[in-house]
């Protein structure tokens, strides 16, 4: 079992670019959760998404920022017309069952705007 | 603002010596509590969790107590290693986990002096 799998690990971007991030679950993983981590603080919960669905969205910014996770392929993070407070590390979590229960997080990707 | 805080931003202990990092958090309707360390690079590793009917839990080297009363957790590391080095995080959620969203707290950085 290769765990949570997010890449790239690093992405660097020019303001105005788009940056995209993957996340791969456990597999058996059906649940998937973005946070972000600014340095120096805690991971803070962006969304809550199933398979083809959004479950709670309440901590993603109103615009530029989407995420989906489809039937097949992996879930992403999706963040257009990217600035330079977009740096930060974004990291994924996968459960099987919407619970805390085997809550395993990626080792996150590191995006820095340039 | 945070609901999940902590007391000391950093935290030097000689090896062998027993660590106890400290947490506060301001939701009563918090239920649930995990502590997760996090070494640079790396995205957070589960150490130990306790539910608000508990007041102490143990596990390898490892204990949690929590002291509802005044809103406090503190994690306590027997015989600190240098490898115990890394930022320990707080993360609280409310309502038994149904969502399964964690609100961080911002980090206590453990050094381990050889």
């Amino acid at each position: 079992n290769a765990g949570v799998m997010q890449n790239p690990r690093h992405l660097v971007r020019r303001r105005g670019q788009e940056a995209r991030l993957r996340c791969s679950p456990m597999k058996g993983h059906s649940h998937v959760y973005w946070y972000r981590q600014l340095p120096e603080e805690g991971l803070k919960f962006m969304v809550y998404l199933q398979k083809e669905n959004i479950i709670d969205e309440s901590g993603m910014p109103k615009e530029r920022f989407s995420a989906e996770f489809p039937k097949e392929g992996p879930s992403i993070l999706r963040i257009q017309q990217v600035v330079r407070g977009d740096s930060a590390a974004y990291f994924c979590a996968s459960s099987p069952m919407g619970r805390l229960y085997g809550y395993t997080f990626g080792s996150g990707t590191r995006l820095t705007v340039v | 603002g945070e609901s999940v805080g902590l007391h000391l931003p950093t935290l030097s202990v000689q090896e062998g010596d027993n660590s106890i990092i400290n947490c506060a958090y301001s939701n009563s309707a918090s239920d649930y509590f995990i502590w997760y360390k996090q070494e640079s690079g790396k995205g957070p590793q589960f150490i130990i969790d306790i539910r608000s009917n508990m007041d102490k839990r143990q596990g390898q080297r490892v204990t949690v107590l929590l002291n509802k009363t005044v809103k406090h957790l503190s994690l306590q590391i027997a015989a600190t290693q240098p490898g115990d080095s890394a930022v320990y995080f707080c993360a609280e959620i409310e309502d038994g986990g149904s969502q399964g969203n964690l609100i961080f707290g911002k980090g206590t950085k453990l050094s381990v002096k050889p």
